[in-house]
């Protein structure tokens, strides 16, 4: 198994480009998370999935969009980005059980001029 | 407002010795914890956890400590070997459903010398 894997590794945008990250997990769970990493932040939620087709809010999710059509997969959008979207962005999946354990893709660190 | 913070941004440890990172929170109505290991380049990935309904909870040479009246956490890794190297997240939530979103602490930066 491959686990949860991110596509690009490392990219490099200019203000007011957009692009999609990917995020892939081959482990049949219904949940999936995107997160945001920053100095002295800590992770912070942008948005989270509960299933195909269903996507929600998480603590930052302005300026981001996000798509579950299959349930492999979820996709952050960046329409327009800014500066301040300059991070290393972490995909999480997770599926319910008895310990609450998310399992977290390598990461794809952004960097926007 | 930061929930969950973890106020040693680094900690330096001789190998073999113990090391202890600590955790703090503010909502009192988190009741689940959980410590991940972050290397360089990499995702974060599950250590241990515990549930507000025990104060301990062993895996190994790790061990985590709740003490809910001072909303404190902590975790003990003995030996500490060079591998455990890394940064460490605590993380904490309301429920332990796929719903219930993580709130991440800060990190701190576990150097283990040889």
């Amino acid at each position: 198994n491959a686990g949860v894997t991110q596509t690009p590794k490392f990219r490099v945008l200019k203000t007011g480009q957009s692009m999609t990250l990917l995020c892939a997990q081959d482990m049949n769970h219904e949940y999936m998370y995107w997160y945001r990493q920053d100095p002295g932040m800590g992770l912070r939620l942008i948005h989270y999935s509960v299933g195909e087709g269903t996507t929600a809010k998480g603590e930052v999710p302005d300026g981001y969009n996000v798509s579950r059509l299959k349930k492999q997969n979820f996709l952050l959008g960046l329409e327009s980005a800014a500066p301040s979207q300059t991070s290393v962005y972490f995909c999480a999946s997770f599926r319910q059980g008895r310990s609450y354990e998310q399992y977290f893709g390598p990461g794809t660190r952004l960097t926007v001029t | 407002d930061q929930q969950v913070k973890q106020n040693s941004p680094s900690l330096s440890v001789q190998e073999g010795r113990i090391s202890i990172l600590n955790c703090d929170y503010t909502n009192s109505m988190f009741d689940y914890f959980l410590w991940y290991k972050k290397y360089p380049a990499e995702g974060p990935t599950f250590l241990i956890s515990i549930s507000s309904i025990k104060d301990k909870n062993e895996d190994g040479r790790f061990t985590v400590f709740l003490n809910k009246s001072a909303k404190h956490l902590s975790l003990h890794i003995v030996p500490s070997q060079p591998g455990d190297s890394a940064v460490y997240f605590c993380a904490a939530s309301r429920g332990r459903t796929g719903a219930n979103n993580l709130f991440f602490g800060t990190g701190t930066r576990l150097t283990v010398i040889p």
